[in-house]
């Protein structure tokens, strides 16, 4: 399996860039990258997902570095809103022929965004 | 859309006791989940279910159920609740589209004590 390290927490000033990094030395080559969040109390929301490109979406930008060893997630403009946990995975494993696969959770990074 | 619904939002159980979660979406998606997510810890796959008619068991089956309805509903049902069961459960559901990359949709949660 592929196993993602991030840190426990972060902090960022409001109106500032987050950059949250991820390690995931021994990913595969058919394994994507995601990022979800979890705002407290709620169920997780997707952000962004990549392959070997640099991804941007109209909620965050995913750098990938070339060799896939490790990828950063940026929040160009943080807003309170933003505080959150945020899950990089890249073990994404479809576990039958049909249209399910897995998503394995770590523990994230706790992102705080402050005034 | 409602997106992904769940029922009831929160429960309070004693041990020995039963009762069924509820789960529905109204995205015409295929798949759909259950996880569970204890304090401070990512969410672990209890059951998963690749299409109508279909179910399979994640990482933590042990002393649950489901059932999946139909295309839009799937329920997890605890027959005799232990202490250990005392966690906050989501239900997700996901569609494939053509670039074969999939991304899971989550309810906002139950959350299940059990004394």
């Amino acid at each position: 399996d592929a196993k993602t390290t991030q840190p426990t927490s972060m902090d960022c000033a409001e109106g500032r860039a987050a950059n949250l990094p991820c390690n995931h030395s021994t990913i595969s080559g058919n394994e994507y990258v995601y990022w979800y969040r979890q705002i407290h109390s709620q169920g997780p929301q997707y952000i962004i997902h990549g392959l070997k490109n640099n991804e941007t979406n109209e909620m965050a930008s995913l750098i990938i570095t070339e060799d896939r060893k490790s990828s950063t997630l940026i929040l160009p403009h943080a807003t309170l809103r933003d505080t959150a946990v945020y899950y990089c995975i890249v073990r994404v494993v479809v576990i039958n022929t049909g249209t399910a696969s897995k998503l394995t959770f770590g523990t994230g990074t706790r992102l705080q965004v402050t005034l | 859309n409602a997106g992904v619904t769940q029922t009831p939002k929160f429960q309070v159980l004693k041990t020995g006791q039963s009762m069924t979660l509820q789960c529905a979406q109204d995205m015409n998606h295929n798949s759909m989940y259950w996880y569970r997510q204890d304090p401070g810890m990512g969410l672990r796959l209890i059951y998963y279910s690749a299409s109508e008619g279909t179910t399979d068991k994640g990482e933590v089956p042990n002393g649950y159920n489901v059932s999946r309805l139909n295309k839009r509903e799937f329920s997890l049902r605890l027959e005799s609740a232990a202490p250990s069961q005392t966690s906050v459960y989501f239900c997700a559901s996901s569609v494939r589209p053509t670039n074969r990359v999939e991304t899971q949709y989550f309810g906002p949660g139950t959350r299940l004590l059990v004394l």
